[in-house]
């Protein structure tokens, strides 16, 4: 099936430290997503975004957190300052639309960020 | 989004077909219901969706009550590759954010 790819797999940084996590969607899909899962814990939803926007965010998605994706390349999370608690993996999608006519996300395979 | 509950755990053996139930008493009539499966250190994958009718595709048959109230996750044939935490999911139409909650365990034996 379509794949999404996602740079690095794991990233280790000191707190404080701005950390960009990198996504490459599937290719013709324009609505992408992060979510944060910590280890033994259920996924959760972050952000969605569409046409350069954030459409939706939840409570997880702090200040510090920013998403861009500049001229159709890469879709970034950009954490500064990172935090302790920012520890986890985090999971790109992206699908080719959005609910209601039942578009689903593919996933790409993760980041596994620690923060010390 | 309405919620699900789900068993915390199903065993089968490998070649046998396993039923993986969800109940969602509370749907509304404009939630899908969809399936994940997610494996250690991979993120999650579409399995199925439905809204009214049963559906089939190469991973598996979902069953749906004609109530809406409860579906089936049908898996035929089950290999240790179909080993996976199965999460289902409802969503409403135009709100595209996923809840995931703690989902079904499969455990697949040879």
């Amino acid at each position: 099936g379509p794949k999404v790819l996602q740079i690095p797999s794991h990233q280790i940084i000191d707190m404080g430290q701005m950390v960009t996590l990198n996504c490459d969607p599937v290719s013709n899909h324009l609505y992408f997503y992060w979510y944060k899962q910590i280890l033994g814990q259920q996924m959760e939803f972050l952000v969605n975004f569409y046409n350069g926007k954030v459409m939706e965010k939840s409570k997880l998605f702090k200040d510090q957190f920013s998403v861009e994706r500049p001229d159709g390349s890469y879709f970034t999370l950009k954490i500064q300052p990172t935090a302790l608690e920012d520890s986890a993996v985090y999971f790109c999608a992206s699908s080719l639309g959005l609910g209601g006519v039942s578009y689903e996300q593919y996933f790409g395979p993760g980041t596994r960020l620690t923060v010390l | 989004d309405a919620k699900t509950t789900q068993p915390d755990s199903m065993e089968s053996t490998e070649g046998e077909t396993v039923h993986l139930p969800c109940s969602h008493a509370t749907i509304s009539g404009n939630e899908y219901i969809y399936w994940y499966r997610q494996v250690p250190l991979q993120g999650p994958e579409y399995v199925t969706h439905g809204l009214q009718q049963n559906t089939t595709n190469s991973m598996a048959f979902l069953a749906i009550a004609s109530d809406r109230k409860s579906s089936t996750l049908i898996l035929t044939h089950v290999s240790l590759r179909d080993a996976a935490v199965y999460h289902c999911i409802l969503r409403v139409g135009g709100n595209n954010r996923i809840f995931f909650g703690d989902g079904t365990q499969l455990v697949v034996k040879p």
